[in-house]
């Protein structure tokens, strides 16, 4: 059975980083899987935005407009995905969500995701 | 940046069949998915690779692509079934690209 959970802060100030953990269970993001995880979010009434994925072979892409902001990295051994963004503003506040994503014929797409964790940004 | 257009809305009678469409350049050079995402809830894969459904999601969904438009069709449309649904492609400039998300209402 496939698991993601989000854990981190649910209330960071302006100008703060925001560091979030994915916990997942049920795959391996290894050579002999294949399999890649990612970050997304979604602002309050918006729709879904992606950040950035690190892929088994710890290739990492992210999200343009937010490509100065953003690390992302892996731990196999711990079966963690760890997402940093720096300089929080209050137009981050969203919920973010880590899932399971599936690379096939360049497609990249998200087959398990975590039930999300909402992250306020606020004075 | 590469874009995704859905319609903001659609709306459908119950046991009738829903479409909802998403449309970008070059769409007919790169795959689709689909996601539902009910209120309150995670977003949920119901389609990937254009028409190909997860283990677990009913035949009544079906997902189709020609030429720069991809659409997601719902039959017999059930109460269950009101949620946001969400394109997706992948774009070797941009990166993961959503469409802006398509409310049905049943």
């Amino acid at each position: 059975q496939v698991t993601l959970r989000e854990s981190g802060p649910a209330l960071v100030k302006p100008t703060q980083t925001l560091t979030l953990t994915c916990t997942f269970s049920g795959f391996s993001v290894n050579p002999s899987t294949g399999m890649s995880v990612s970050w997304l979010r979604q602002s309050p009434g918006k729709a879904l935005e992606w950040l950035a994925v690190v892929d088994w072979d710890d290739d990492k892409y992210f999200r343009t407009s937010l490509r100065t902001r953003l690390t992302i990295s892996k731990d196999a051994s711990k079966n963690q995905v760890v997402l940093t963004m720096t300089d929080m503003d209050p137009v981050d506040t969203a919920t973010y969500f880590c899932a399971r994503t599936v690379v096939v014929s360049q497609l990249y797409y998200f087959d398990h995701w975590g039930q999300g964790t909402l992250v306020t940004v606020s004075s | 940046s590469y874009e995704l257009t859905q319609p903001p809305s659609v709306s459908v009678s119950p046991g009738q069949t829903a479409s909802i469409s998403c449309s970008g350049g070059k769409l007919e050079e790169k795959y689709v998915c689909w996601y539902q995402q009910r209120p309150g809830h995670s977003p949920v894969l119901i389609i990937y690779q254009d028409t190909k459904r997860p283990s677990g999601i009913p035949e009544r969904i079906s997902g189709s692509h020609s030429g720069n438009t991809a659409t997601l069709t719902i039959g017999e449309a059930q109460a269950m079934d009101e949620a946001d649904y969400y394109c997706q492609a992948w774009d070797s400039s941009t990166g993961v690209v959503f469409g802006g998300g398509t409310k049905m209402t049943v």
